[in-house]
């Protein structure tokens, strides 16, 4: 059973930075494009960015190219989010997902709850 | 970036009626789109792919279709559990990978 297990979400202040993990298993994470999408309290979804197999290529969002980095760790089943400079309008629930370079969201994380307040 | 126009916003429909949901994108994608399903507090599930390619254990009930730029949802004798809100996406011309606005999908 293919399963997606985001953490490291919370309560940050403005201006903070903030790590996402994903923790991937079921299937064979090294094969596999990765992404991440959000969606803020009562809205749409937001594609952030995904990555390939060997992390030798990245693609983002061009507006949120500057604070997001997409990262992945093969050996250990895992891929990151790391954010930065966070702002309330990046408030959002962060889901990882399986899938990418020109293709769709087969498997979704249940999501994790990312709140930027003073 | 390509733009996705999902409509209606909202939708309030009767048991066993059939429903419609209907996304234009902003210029030609080729088929490249997919369907999802977000039922209250949960993550989205995939529906349907490539337009119209039903993912696996979706019921019969949900079909795809389209091309071109006009693309639409169609849900078969509406059944409770499908109370939900439908997306579309569309993944020829990236990035980014754009969604529609999403519909929200009502027992009447």
């Amino acid at each position: 059973e293919v399963k997606l297990v985001e953490s490291g979400g919370g309560l940050v202040q403005p201006g903070r930075s903030l790590k996402l993990s994903c923790a991937a298993s079921g299937f064979s994470f090294n094969d596999y494009w990765m992404g991440w999408v959000r969606q803020a309290p009562g809205k749409g979804l937001e594609w952030i960015g995904e990555i390939n197999q060997d992390s030798s290529t990245i693609n983002y969002t061009p507006s949120l190219k500057d604070k997001f980095t997409i990262s992945r760790d093969n050996a250990q089943n895992t891929l990151y989010l790391q954010m930065s400079k966070l702002g309330s309008e990046d408030t959002a629930i962060y889901y990882c997902a399986r899938g990418g370079y020109g293709s769709y969201v087969d498997y979704w994380g249940q999501g994790v709850m990312v709140t930027v307040s003073s | 970036d390509i733009q996705m126009t999902q409509s209606p916003a909202s939708l309030s429909a009767s048991l066993g009626e059939t429903v419609t949901i209907e996304c234009r994108a902003s210029e030609d994608i080729y088929s490249n789109l997919a369907w999802y399903q977000q039922k209250p507090g949960n993550s989205p599930q995939l529906l349907i792919y490539d337009a119209n390619s039903l993912a696996d254990g979706v019921p019969s009930r949900f079909s795809g279709s389209g091309s071109g730029t006009q693309y639409s949802l169609k849900i078969n004798s509406l059944q409770s559990e499908d109370v939900a809100s439908y997306f579309c996406q569309q993944y020829n011309n990236y990035p980014p990978y754009t969604f529609g606005a999403g519909t929200k999908l009502e027992l009447k």
